[in-house]
């Protein structure tokens, strides 16, 4: 069974500059989530989807930041403008369906820096 | 508020010593779910446990095995044997069951280095 796939793995960026992150999660997941991992800290939530449907966002810059999984399956993260202060790794993670009893399974990241 | 507290940012041992990792939590809810994940340098978060609040007794799973104590709040891992494979960072992560979101609240992680 394929696992959660993120791209691009890598990206450098300015300041001010825009940028894009895709995910797909494993399939038949129903629920997919985007984590913000700073370095030296543990992952944290930035937004979580219910098939095409916001769970929560509370945690989400909106100013700057936004999020879509229109046909319930792959998402995309947009920064817009990026700030030095969003250079961290984006974590997209998937489980079966919503419950704190499911398990999350994680793609390998994407890691950015804005300069 | 959920917290979830890891004392230990680095533990460094030489291969086929044992090692615990310690995994301190805070919940006002009585249905939970505690997880541990791997980190590689890779970056990935590997799933290793999940165990839920009613259920008290200890796993094991090869070389390792995880302690659930409800009355200390925590719940450690130990690694036997370890090899320079393991080298990774581990993260304990909390999750309620039955809120708004299963949102998972990490720790910040204790990086193990074991050394040839």
């Amino acid at each position: 069974e394929a696992g959660v796939a993120q791209s691009p793995r890598y990206k450098i960026i300015e300041k001010r500059q825009s940028v894009a992150f895709w995910c797909n999660p494993i399939s038949g997941h129903a629920t997919l989530y985007w984590y913000q991992q700073i370095l030296g800290q543990g992952p944290k939530l930035l937004i979580q989807f219910q098939n095409n449907g916001v769970v929560d966002d509370s945690q989400l810059p909106k100013d700057r930041f936004s999020a879509e999984r229109l046909k319930g399956v792959d998402s995309t993260l947009k920064i817009q403008p990026a700030k030095l202060e969003d250079s961290a790794v984006y974590l997209c993670a998937s489980s079966l369906s919503w419950g704190g009893q499911e398990t999350q399974y994680f793609g390998p990241g994407t890691r950015l820096l804005v300069l | 508020a959920q917290k979830v507290t890891q004392a230990q940012t680095e533990i460094s041992v030489v291969e086929k010593e044992d090692v615990t990792l310690d995994c301190v939590y805070e919940t006002r809810d009585t249905t939970y779910y505690l997880f541990w994940y791997k980190q590689p340098p890779s970056g990935e978060l590997v799933f290793l446990i999940r165990r839920n609040s009613f259920d008290e007794q200890n796993e094991i799973s090869g070389r390792y095995s995880w302690n659930f104590q409800k009355s200390t709040s925590s719940f450690n891992f130990t690694i036997t044997a370890s090899q320079v494979v393991d080298s990774a960072v581990y993260f304990c992560a909390l999750s309620e069951y039955g809120g708004a979101t299963n949102k998972l609240i990490f720790g910040t992680g204790t990086l193990l280095a074991v050394q040839p």
